[in-house]
């Protein structure tokens, strides 16, 4: 069974550039998250999306950050303007129906904004 | 807003030595979560429990639901096993609440 997929998997950005990042969960899996890991702590959740809606962005930075999972299946994350702060690691992950069960995690995208 | 407190913040220990990190949260839960972290990212889900104990290979962990802690045991550990371990807390739609890490160190 194919794991959770990311790309890019390093990305290094001037500050106030755009970036987007991609992920494809796995197959059948209706439950997608978005997390932010900043180093040195635990991850964040950014967004959560039971299939194509949205669950709970309430700690999504609305101004500057978007997401998006319009089919249902795989998702983007995009950044606009970057700042500083947001040198971290992306973390998507994905679980079967979004009750409390295992969540699959991808490799993540490591973000460095200059 | 659950808060996930984990101790300690680094452990290094000898191979074979047996490993023990902790975790306390401070609202009920429906289920509790460690997970292990490598160098580069990748976390993967290591046991989900909401009660008793759970055992897998050399790793077993303990819930008190009552006392709002749990419990991660490495059994003769060996330098794979460094690495972060993060406890996670569900909180309902599946939200995980994390708390920081354990940083495990193992020395040959």
């Amino acid at each position: 069974e194919a794991g959770v997929a990311q790309s890019p998997r390093y990305k290094i950005i001037e500050k106030r550039q755009s970036v987007a990042f991609w992920c494809n969960p796995i197959s059948g899996h209706a439950t997608l998250y978005w997390y932010q890991q900043i180093l040195g702590q635990g991850p964040k959740l950014l967004i959560q999306f039971q299939n194509n809606g949205v669950v709970d962005d309430s700690q999504l930075p609305k101004d500057r950050f978007s997401a998006e999972r319009l089919k249902g299946v795989d998702s983007t994350l995009k950044i606009q303007p970057a700042k500083l702060e947001d040198s971290a690691v992306y973390l998507c992950a994905s679980s079967l129906m979004g009750i409390p069960e295992t969540q699959y995690f991808g490799p993540g995208t490591r973000l460095l904004v200059l | 807003k659950n808060e996930v407190e984990q101790s300690p913040q680094n452990l290094t220990a000898q191979e074979g030595e047996f490993i023990t990190i902790n975790c306390s949260y401070s609202v009920g839960i429906s289920a509790l979560h460690w997970l292990q972290q490598h160098p580069g990212g990748g976390i993967v889900s290591l046991f989900m429990l909401s009660s008793g104990k759970k055992k897998h290979g050399r790793l077993i962990a303990t819930i008190n639901i009552q006392e709002k802690h749990s419990s991660l045991h490495i059994t003769a550990s060996h330098p794979r096993d460094s690495a972060v371990y993060i406890c996670a807390v569900s909180e309902g739609n599946n939200r995980l609440a994390f708390g920081k890490g354990n940083q495990v160190v193992v020395i040959p």
